[in-house]
């Protein structure tokens, strides 16, 4: 059973505008959540992080919000641009030095 | 900015070879992380270290075996592979307990 669950495979958006990926947990256990960019053929790269103590993480253009009553976390990348497209996996951690995955959603930025 | 290598980058090979994928970090982290990968799907964690003379099998079930003799070092080695590995082998390293470093990965098939 899924315990990080990325319910879209893929999002179109226009360069310029915002993109809001999504990423729902089933883990109660789970006290720190990640991003992370995959570019075809290569390996993951860290993006951004937020602790379960938290609701709101920044960085540069990009944002994570947590919703921990609703078991719920999404990636803002405002503004969107070409370089952004890529596909990008949410992971939680229990603190125990492993990470579990979502299926990644691969966004596609269009000009 | 980790740095870990892993090689070589692309494996095709025919069934019942042995292989090894090498892994290797320059950051002197004393986690490491072997994950598989298939297209669409989640990283699933099959081995991981401690540090050196530890290892411990991942949440996926794998034939495959590892060793950890030097810290910056962690091989994976398949004794006899089968079409069923075919898949994306990505080595990861970390310090604390939540970001990993990912290498750029191998792709391997096996014919």
């Amino acid at each position: 059973d899924q315990q990080v669950k990325q319910n879209s495979p893929s999002l179109s958006v226009q360069e310029g505008r915002i993109s809001i990926l999504n990423c729902d947990y089933t883990n109660s256990m789970f006290d720190y959540f990640l991003w992370y960019k995959k570019y075809p053929a290569e390996g993951p790269t860290f993006l951004i992080s937020i602790s379960s103590i938290k609701d709101k993480n920044e960085d540069g253009r990009f944002t994570v919000f947590l919703n921990k009553s609703a078991k719920h976390l999404s990636l803002h990348i405002v503004p969107s641009q070409p370089g952004d497209s890529a596909v990008y996996f949410c992971a939680a951690s229990a603190g125990d030095d492993k990470i579990i995955f979502g299926k990644g959603t691969r966004l596609h930025i269009l000009p | 900015e980790a740095d870990i290598y892993q090689t070589p980058r692309y494996l095709v090979i025919g069934t019942g070879k042995k292989i090894t994928l090498e892994c290797s970090q320059t950051m002197g982290h004393d986690k490491m992380y072997w994950y598989q990968q298939d297209p669409g799907m989640e990283l699933h964690l099959i081995h991981y270290s401690y540090g050196v003379n530890s290892t411990e099998k991942g949440d996926l079930s794998s034939e495959s075996t590892v060793s950890r003799i030097r810290t910056e070092h962690f091989p994976l080695t398949l004794e006899s592979a089968r079409p069923s590995h075919t898949s994306q082998y990505l080595c990861a390293s970390a310090a604390g307990a939540y970001e990993q470093y990912f290498g750029p990965g191998t792709r391997l098939t096996v014919t």
